[in-house]
């Protein structure tokens, strides 16, 4: 069965550090999603991705965050300058279209020290 | 944006009785409303979703019921086993963007 796969598993990184969550999304679908979660909270909407632009975003995705999908294949999520706040589990998502169920990968859980 | 609030945050229940989670929404487009299963250290798994056009959904012991008027739609597990025992979340959501419920966590007590 076709599945969303996300690496690393886990990363610790230092405050101020840039990082980059991977993902490889299920390869026929066309909308790509990331969240995070904090520790025990809600999964919380950061950004959509639909032919090679983002397509909505939330607060909290600032100018700190970005995406890419940089060869067909990956859809990465970078994060300029870490922060300790943003210590929590990032969830990417892919979808084939609007209103139909969306794929989650297992998850990176990013420790920022 | 979408204001989603998810009710009850906490639910446990004996073995075999049904539970409800209800999930309350603002906006008035959301035309797709799904609901996810987290399992502990797992990402979201869809277990069922409904579309704008119906008011009711069932898969064997899992049911979704719409009332756009009201704006929300509810979840119900018949005949709970123990490992239905998870958080849930709603998602309503239009066009590209999907928000979640801050979720419930359901106990099933053997």
């Amino acid at each position: 069965e076709p599945e969303v796969t996300q690496t690393p598993s886990h990363q610790v990184t230092q405050m101020g550090q840039e990082v980059i969550l991977r993902c490889v999304p299920i390869s026929n679908h066309l909308y790509f999603y990331w969240y995070r979660q904090i520790l025990g909270q809600k999964v919380e909407f950061l950004v959509s991705f639909y032919n090679n632009e983002i397509s909505e975003k939330s607060e909290i995705f600032d100018d700190q965050f970005s995406v890419e999908r940089p060869d067909g294949s990956n859809f990465t999520l970078k994060i300029r300058s870490t922060k300790l706040e943003d210590s929590a589990m990032y969830f990417c998502a892919s979808r084939d279209e609007q209103g139909t169920e969306a794929f989650f990968g297992q998850g990176t859980r990013l420790t920022v020290v | 944006g979408e204001n989603v609030e998810q009710h009850p945050s906490t639910l446990s229940v004996q073995e075999g009785d049904s539970a409800v989670i209800k999930c309350t929404y603002s906006d008035s487009a959301s035309n797709y409303f799904p609901w996810y299963k987290q399992e502990l250290g797992k990402g979201p798994q869809l277990i069922i979703d409904i579309r704008s056009n119906v008011g009711e959904k069932k898969d064997q012991r899992i049911a979704v019921t719409l009332n756009k008027t009201a704006k929300h739609f509810s979840l119900h597990i018949t005949e709970t086993q123990p490992e239905d025992s998870a958080v849930y979340f709603c998602a309503p959501s239009r066009n590209n963007d999907m928000r979640f419920g801050a979720g419930t966590r359901l106990t099933v007590k053997p």
